[in-house]
């Protein structure tokens, strides 16, 4: 089965903590790896991709196809880094398009 | 551009009654996508258009739904003889380069449908 997982719904940490989170996949294929973030409010919108090699507000994510999993990171949280934070999977499967989000991980950063 | 717009941002329907929601995607941007996202759980993918031709439909878009881009603009998602399960956000999304998987998808601020 193609899927994403998240498997925290919500992960705190106290503002200049390190952050991780999980995002492991299942996909037959070399998907595209993305994160989006939403904040309270505002729209989903990506925050970075694997093709793009980018860290983006302090985040990065590395690939490791051996484990499948595409794990958001950031050395430092900041309280405006607190947001719902999806990770997702594009590709072609069977001559299918697919886009698969996971169910998302919410973010508290505590001051 | 003030980025993709979706109308309304909220409706309440009775069970059994046709809704359609409107997503006008940025200008420029030759893909538009639908998804549906209820509540604890990421978007689901619904369908997408490449400028009129709708591509992909996924087995989530029962018969009872219709999305349609006429003019490679606009879309328009119906959804005939509402049921309570229908009740979610639904979010539209446009995008535009030279390959679809790796494209930044641009979100609407959503349509929230509930269904009595």
């Amino acid at each position: 089965a193609q899927r994403v997982t998240q498997p925290e719904k919500l992960l705190s940490v106290f503002k200049g903590a390190p952050v991780e989170l999980k995002c492991n996949y299942s996909y037959s294929g070399s998907p595209e790896l993305f994160w989006y973030v939403q904040y309270s409010r505002q729209r989903l919108q990506l925050l970075l991709r694997h093709i793009s090699r980018e860290s983006i507000k302090g985040f990065t994510a590395d690939l490791n196809k051996g484990e499948t999993s595409f794990h958001l990171k950031k050395p430092f949280a900041q309280e405006e880094d607190s947001a719902m934070y999806y990770c997702a999977l594009s590709g072609f499967n069977s001559g299918t398009y697919k886009y698969i989000f996971g169910t998302g991980t919410r973010l508290k950063v505590l001051a | 551009d003030t980025g993709v717009s979706q109308d309304p941002r909220h409706k309440i329907t009775k069970r059994g009654q046709n809704v359609t929601f409107r997503c006008d995607p940025i200008s420029e941007h030759n893909r538009l996508y639908w998804y549906r996202q209820t509540l604890g759980q990421g978007p689901e993918f619904l369908t997408y258009f490449q400028n009129e031709a709708q591509l992909e439909k996924s087995r989530l878009l029962s018969d009872r739904f219709s999305a349609e881009r006429p003019k490679g603009s606009f879309s328009t998602l119906e959804i005939q003889r509402t049921e309570q399960g229908d009740s979610a956000m639904y979010l539209c999304a446009s995008s535009s380069g030279p390959s679809l998987t790796i494209e930044t998808q641009y979100f609407g601020p959503g349509t929230r449908l509930l269904v009595l």
